[in-house]
C-alpha cells in the first residue's frame, strides 16, 4: 500500500463512452501527476497539479481532461477516445512539485481498454 | 525530449547478483531515481542519487555518474520476489521526471 489509490482498477470502453478515473492521495501531499503506461515504452507524464493548480500539460490531446477539486483527489475525465489509447493510467503524488527531493508515490493504476 | 536507456530484460538466479545499468541525456539534472514494479502493481520507489557515488540500502544499491551520464541498480543476493520491471527515471532542470521504459529482471530457481 502505497497511501495512493486508485478507481476503477480495470474499465473497458466504446469509443464514444464518457467515463472518469479517481485518484485518492492519503499522504497529505500536494502535488498530484497522471502517466499514461504503455506496453515496452516508458512511463509518460501528462498532468501535473501543484496545490490544485494545473503547471504542467505535456501535449494531452482534449479527449483527456484532468480535475483536481483539491489536493487529495485528482480526476482524469475520458471522452471519445481511441483504440490507441488503451493503456496503464497511474496516478502519482509527492510533497510538492518542483525543487527539492520529492519521491513520487504510486497508485496501482487502472488498466484501460479502449474498443 | 530526454533520453533514457536502460536494457530491456534481464534474467538471473536466485542468490546471484544482477546489474541493471541506466544512462541518461537530458537537460539539466536534478536528481535519478528507481523504482520497482511487479506486474499489475504500483511502481514503489527504491532509491535515489543526486551526488556521485554509491548508495547502499541493504540488497540494493545505486550508482551515479554525473559526468558520464550514468546510474545502475544493483541487487544482491536475489530472490524470486525480485522479479519486475525496474524503472530508471531522471529529473530535469525543470525538475521533470522523465522515465526509462523498464528492465523486466526474471529471477530463475
Amino acid at each position: 500500500e502505497t497511501g495512493v489509490t486508485q478507481t476503477p482498477r480495470h474499465l473497458v470502453m466504446g469509443m464514444t463512452n464518457k467515463k472518469s478515473l479517481k485518484c485518492e492521495q492519503h499522504l497529505g501531499h500536494n502535488a498530484m501527476y497522471w502517466y499514461k503506461q504503455s506496453a515496452k515504452k516508458p512511463l509518460e507524464l501528462m498532468f501535473v497539479y501543484n496545490f490544485k493548480e494545473q503547471t504542467e500539460n505535456n501535449s494531452v490531446p482534449s479527449r483527456f481532461s484532468p480535475e483536481c477539486p483539491n489536493s487529495s483527489h485528482l480526476f482524469l475525465h475520458l471522452h471519445t477516445l481511441q483504440p490507441e489509447d488503451s493503456a496503464l493510467y497511474l496516478c502519482a503524488s509527492s510533497q510538492e512539485a518542483g525543487a527539492g527531493y520529492n519521491e513520487q508515490f504510486f497508485g496501482p493504476g487502472t488498466r484501460l481498454t479502449v474498443l | 525530449g530526454q533520453n533514457i536507456d536502460q536494457p530491456t530484460e534481464m534474467t538471473a538466479t536466485e542468490g546471484a547478483i544482477v546489474q541493471i545499468n541506466c544512462t541518461y541525456q537530458t537537460s539539466g539534472f536534478n536528481g535519478l531515481f528507481w523504482y520497482q514494479q511487479h506486474a499489475g502493481e504500483a511502481p514503489t520507489f527504491l532509491s535515489y542519487n543526486v551526488l556521485d557515488g554509491l548508495e547502499e540500502k541493504g540488497r540494493f544499491s545505486s550508482f551515479l555518474s554525473r559526468s558520464k551520464g550514468y546510474s545502475y541498480l544493483l541487487l544482491k543476493e536475489l530472490q524470486m520476489k525480485d522479479s519486475a520491471s525496474y524503472l530508471c527515471a531522471v529529473r530535469d532542470e525543470d525538475y521533470k521526471l522523465s522515465f526509462g521504459a523498464g528492465t523486466t529482471v526474471t529471477v530463475r530457481a
